[in-house]
């Protein structure tokens, strides 16, 4: 079955060190990926996508994601993480057949402390 | 640029009553989905609107439905409430050229009791 996994629940890091948070996916074709970020008691923010392309993918707020094919792979990352960065992670692919439907992992929460 | 808007923010209804949540979506597109975030269960998908025709739906029973209006907001309803529909309900909507491009609303909190 076509699926996305996020196989952290939680990721700690300090502010200032570089944060990965990790998704893999399982897909037949080529899919559609997406990182969405959640602040408590709020929808979900875009901050980037994998179409085609060049595999890194350049997004909002500073954040970046690595396409990696052969691993199924699309990691989210930051160079150096703040406090404010402190969200709900969801990663989302938009799978071959499913006609637009997001199929979202169950999410990472991501907490950088000072 | 107005983002997509839900209301009302939170609904609080009794077990066996109909809910009704509302999305419209941002200027200029024509399609909308809705998503249960419900807890332990994460994100799963409802439904897909686009023109007003329902496009797809996701493993929901028939008591999820709803429609979209000529001017492309839409409305969830949920009937016979049962106590695990209490969820955050999600919207978000897309250029129908560019489907995989999702733009989401704040949601509305759904609490059933």
């Amino acid at each position: 079955a076509q699926s996305v996994a996020q196989p952290e629940d939680q990721v700690n890091v300090a502010e200032g060190n570089p944060l990965t948070v990790k998704c893999t996916y399982s897909v037949s074709g080529n899919p559609y990926l997406f990182w969405y970020v959640q602040y408590p008691n709020r929808g979900l923010q875009f901050l980037l996508k994998y179409i085609t392309g060049d595999n890194l993918v350049k997004g909002s707020y500073g954040f970046e994601a690595e396409f990696n094919k052969s691993q199924t792979s699309f990691h989210l990352k930051k160079p150096s993480a703040l406090v404010s960065d402190s969200a709900l992670y969801f990663c989302a692919a938009l799978l071959s057949g499913t006609a637009s439907k997001l199929t979202f992992g169950t999410g990472t929460r991501l907490q950088v402390t000072l | 640029e107005a983002g997509v808007t839900q209301s009302p923010t939170h609904l609080i209804k009794t077990r066996g009553q109909q809910a009704t949540l509302r999305c419209s979506p941002i200027s200029g597109h024509t399609s909308v989905y809705w998503y249960q975030q419900a807890l332990g269960l994460g994100l799963q998908f409802l439904l897909w609107y686009d023109e007003g025709e329902e496009r797809n739906r996701g493993n929901f029973p028939p008591r999820f439905s709803g429609r979209q209006f000529p001017n492309y907001s839409s409305e969830l309803n949920v009937n016979a409430l049962e106590l695990e529909d209490s969820a955050l309900y999600l919207c978000a909507s897309s250029s129908w050229t560019r489907t995989y491009e999702q733009y989401f609303g704040p949601g509305t909190r759904l609490t059933v009791t």
